[in-house]
């Protein structure tokens, strides 16, 4: 089985400052992770994903992940907020295979203040 | 344009009547799912389609009926919809479950779905 937690339900950064979404996962096997945002209104949209090559993961929008199979941990982080990144983010892990595919976190509501 | 299309995108129905949600994509993908979101539980599986006549449930499939009978199109019905069943709805595709590893999902834009 997998599941995946977001720590944080709610993240509120300053226009300008480092953001940091963290996902923790938990699998048996080899996961794919991924990091979906979903703005208001809207539909899913992937940022990136992990699938086993390099550890950072770079993705659009200057969003990367780094992961770290020793703190089963696959944080999202971006260097500096832009008001358009106010979204809701979801971490997702997948193994591949029927209902056990795609796991979501609950989701990670990001603020950005002026 | 590479696209699943989810048909409505705003439906308000009352308790009992049959209803469908329409969800095709043009991208020749073998796996579609599909996924209720409700605040505070994320992204929940419904139903999935490993391919053409392969249906199979998810984690919430009480309430829910879907076909695959093309590989483009796999309709998600509400037999007789009820209030819980009130929720945003997506659909998803990708281009092979079983070697899913480097491929990601498309999700379709959203079904709101409201159940009065």
């Amino acid at each position: 089985a997998q599941s995946v937690t977001q720590l944080d339900s709610h993240v509120s950064v300053s226009e300008g400052t480092p953001v940091l979404l963290r996902c923790n996962y938990s699998s048996s096997y080899s996961p794919s992770l991924f990091w979906y945002v979903q703005h208001p209104n809207k539909g899913l949209q992937l940022l990136l994903k992990y699938t086993s090559a390099a550890t950072l993961v770079k993705g659009i929008n200057g969003f990367e992940a780094e992961f770290k199979k020793s703190e089963t941990s696959f944080h999202l982080t971006k260097p500096s907020a832009h008001m358009s990144d106010a979204a809701e983010y979801f971490c997702v892990v997948s193994l591949g295979g029927g209902a056990d595919g795609l796991t979501f976190g609950k989701g990670t509501h990001l603020i950005i203040q002026p | 344009e590479a696209q699943v299309t989810q048909n409505p995108r705003y439906l308000i129905t009352v308790t009992g009547k049959k209803l469908t949600v329409t969800c095709s994509q043009n991208m020749n993908h073998e796996y579609m799912s599909w996924y209720r979101q409700d605040p505070g539980l994320g992204l929940r599986q419904i139903y999935y389609s490993m391919n053409v006549e392969v249906t199979d449930k998810g984690d919430v499939p009480e309430g829910y009926k879907v076909s695959r009978k093309e590989k483009r199109n796999f309709p998600l019905i509400l037999e007789s919809p009820s209030p819980n069943q009130t929720s945003l709805y997506f659909c998803a595709s990708s281009f092979s479950q079983t070697l899913n590893l480097n491929y990601g999902y498309t999700f379709g834009s959203g079904t709101r779905l409201t159940v009065v």
